[in-house]
């Protein structure tokens, strides 16, 4: 089965300085990249998302790369704020049909964003 | 548009009891998928519901089951409760066909603790 591997497990960056999360799978078949932002005490948020064939998206002030010869994709946050602290998680999946879309985890980054 | 609900949100069952957790999905979602996460971890999938039935399940015994109805929400049930169920149980929904089954939303979750 799949298995994503996720780097670093805690980060802590300045306010205004910029966070990579990098994650890692190992299934050729995944086609499906989102990213998910947990709060504590909240369930996981989708912040964006990349399908394999997409290179690059970006959102404001986030942005997903995939390299999908590598088997691997990684979170930009630029300009980050207090408020970008939170546990975020990669995760991949290969969608064919129903009941295939199950999406396997990394095991989550702590980003501390310090003012 | 209504975002995932999900009930209780704490739970406190003993071992060898049974529980059962409720979900509500998004509306205009018809996948339920179910997602366990324990502490410091990232979710596990566990089984996603289509059409009433259960398409796709992870590494999880039997004593895990489910159900859909009707109106897409969705029931967990886990019998003879163990010490190592004790996580935060997460609904995704989603809908399927198209390219909005690969994208799925949580729940806040029903935290279980089992003593």
């Amino acid at each position: 089965g799949e298995n994503v591997e996720q780097h670093p497990s805690t980060l802590s960056v300045q306010e205004g300085d910029s966070a990579v999360i990098k994650c890692t799978y190992s299934d050729s078949a995944s086609n499906y990249f989102p990213w998910y932002k947990q709060e504590l005490g909240k369930g996981p948020q989708l912040i964006i998302d990349i399908r394999s064939n997409v290179g690059e998206k970006k959102d404001q002030r986030i942005a997903v790369t995939l390299n999908k010869t590598a088997k691997h994709f990684s979170l930009h946050i630029t300009e980050t704020q207090p408020e970008d602290s939170a546990v975020y998680f990669c995760a991949a999946s290969n969608g064919s049909g129903a009941g295939s879309y199950q999406l396997t985890f990394g095991k989550g980054t702590k980003l501390s964003v310090i003012p | 548009e209504t975002g995932v609900t999900q009930s209780p949100t704490h739970l406190i069952k003993t071992r060898g009891q049974q529980v059962t957790l409720r979900c509500s999905s998004q509306s205009g979602h018809n996948t339920v998928s179910w997602y366990q996460q324990a502490l410091g971890q990232g979710p596990q999938f566990i089984f996603q519901y289509y059409r009433e039935e259960e398409n796709g399940r992870g590494n999880f015994p039997p004593r895990f089951s489910g159900l859909q109805f009707p109106n897409y929400s969705s029931e967990l049930n886990v019998n003879a409760l163990e010490l190592d169920d004790s996580a935060l149980y997460l609904c995704a929904s989603s809908k399927y066909p198209g390219q909005g089954a690969y994208e799925q939303y949580f729940g806040p979750g029903t935290r279980l603790t089992v003593t």
